[in-house]
């Protein structure tokens, strides 16, 4: 059973570099056909999703932070991190990391494809603040 | 388009069904997930692709989709059910982006 678990720096000053781990365990983070996410939610909003990193490590942002954001793999610690630069207090936030897969339905007319995050991390608070 | 629209809130009476639907242009060519959330708590996938369930989801929860509307039932809601749930799909601007909805809050009265 796949489990994930988010760690890193609980308080980042403004304009400083916001560094998060998301270690995989029961799993292989090179497993074809996964995708890795990271999924941010402010206090009292709801989910915005930061990006994804492939198991091939091609990398898709959320083009309102891509300029931000850099998300890479260490398939030697089985993990995945997220960088998230010059903060503001606007990226306080819970951020969660998920496993994600695809799928496809051929019978659809048109045939559909779908994705989904079948298991996600507990989630760990960031807060910036000087 | 990389909107997914839902209605706040809803509420339902005990043992009764209720549809949390969710609209948005994406929704032409890819199914949604749905994703439930309780206070404090991280989101927990509960429908994907046309009408799946991962093991552990009960079977009161189902999922249908029509052109650009994707819906969640819950048939025979429980006092457990009560919970933020949102939809998420790729944008169809075919750039390899996730949208997740505006999220609809759902009271079991």
């Amino acid at each position: 059973q796949l489990q994930l678990q988010e760690s890193g720096s609980g308080l980042v000053k403004p304009s400083q570099t916001l560094s998060l781990t998301c270690a995989v365990s029961g799993g292989s983070i090179s497993s074809g056909g996964y995708s890795w996410s990271w999924i941010r939610q402010p206090p009292g909003k709801g989910l915005e999703w930061i990006g994804y990193i492939y198991h091939s490590g091609s990398t898709y942002y959320n083009p309102s932070l891509k300029s931000r954001v850099t998300i890479s793999v260490d398939r030697s610690k089985n993990q995945f991190s997220l960088k998230l630069s010059s903060v503001t207090a606007a990226d306080t936030a819970v951020y969660y990391c998920a496993s994600s897969l695809s799928g496809y339905d051929p019978t659809s007319v048109p045939p559909y494809y779908y994705y989904y995050m079948d298991v996600w991390g507990k989630g760990t608070t960031v807060t910036v603040s000087s | 388009s990389s909107e997914l629209t839902q209605d706040p809130a809803v509420s339902v009476a005990l043992g009764q069904t209720v549809r949390i639907t969710c609209q948005g242009d994406s929704l032409r060519s890819y199914y949604a997930s749905w994703y439930q959330q309780k206070p404090g708590q991280a989101p927990v996938l509960v429908i994907y692709g046309k009408n799946n369930r991962p093991s552990g989801i009960p079977d009161r929860f189902s999922g249908s989709s029509s052109g650009n509307t994707a819906s969640l039932t819950i048939t025979g809601a429980q006092a457990e059910d009560e919970a933020d749930y949102y939809c998420n799909s790729r944008d169809s601007s075919g750039n390899h982006r996730y949208v997740f909805g505006t999220g609809t809050k759902v009271t079991v009265l």
